[in-house]
């Protein structure tokens, strides 16, 4: 089996400071996502990468970004913190990206901003 | 809107008891996958429908593609099924990406 890797675990930050949150996955899988968790509101897709090098927008790109540096990690950038912002980031992949495929989630990242 | 709808938003049910979720979906979706959120906050997937019904253990869901909801049937609740459950949705419309309900949080007491 393998597994996902977040890192951190958690991320206290100061309003307008730039954030990175870092994703390893040694199942080998092309695709791999970035969702952000809100209280009640489920998950919504940030970025998602098919393969290394590759980014493809999700609903919520705005005020991120994502590189896929090699196919193993995908590292996801709060550009600009919000004041009050707090959500749970989590990092998935896939083998190939298709809907049909099964999700595989990483622990996730809590993101505090003072 | 949301297309994905998820009921209830919160369950508390005593151990042994059984009990359902559900998912309305407000579009057209090729297929529903359920997943659980454990403690440590990872997403573990429990079902992938296409079409009918899967079971596993204590689990059940049903998918009926025509009337536009899944369900998620728990038998005999056990404290070790606490936690949040998400169905996501694979509308045509979005492409390949996976669209979440919002969840109902699931508590087991004794």
């Amino acid at each position: 089996g393998g597994i996902i890797t977040q890192t951190p675990k958690f991320l206290i930050g100061q309003e307008g400071q730039k954030l990175t949150l870092k994703c390893q996955q040694n199942f080998n899988h092309d695709t791999m996502y970035w969702y952000r968790q809100d209280s009640g509101k489920g998950l919504r897709l940030i970025y998602y990468s098919i393969t290394e090098n590759d980014l493809q927008k999700g609903d919520l790109s705005e005020g991120y970004d994502a590189s896929r540096e090699k196919k193993s990690s995908f590292s996801l950038t709060v550009t600009s913190a919000q004041k009050n912002e707090m959500a749970v980031f989590l990092c998935a992949s896939s083998l190939t990206g298709g809907s049909a495929e099964t999700l595989y989630f990483g622990s996730g990242t809590r993101l505090t901003v003072l | 809107g949301d297309q994905v709808e998820q009921s209830p938003s919160a369950l508390s049910l005593h151990e042994g008891t059984s009990s359902a979720l559900r998912c309305n979906f407000t579009t057209t979706t090729r297929s529903v996958q359920w997943f659980r959120q454990n403690s440590r906050g990872s997403l573990i997937n429990l079902f992938y429908l296409a079409s009918g019904t899967k079971e596993n253990g204590r689990l059940k869901s049903a998918f009926d593609s025509k009337e536009l909801y899944s369900t998620l049937h728990i038998r005999d609740a056990q404290l070790e099924d606490s936690g949040t459950y998400f169905c996501a949705a694979d509308p045509p419309s979005s492409g390949q990406k996976l669209v979440f309900g919002q969840g109902t949080i699931l508590k087991v007491y004794l």
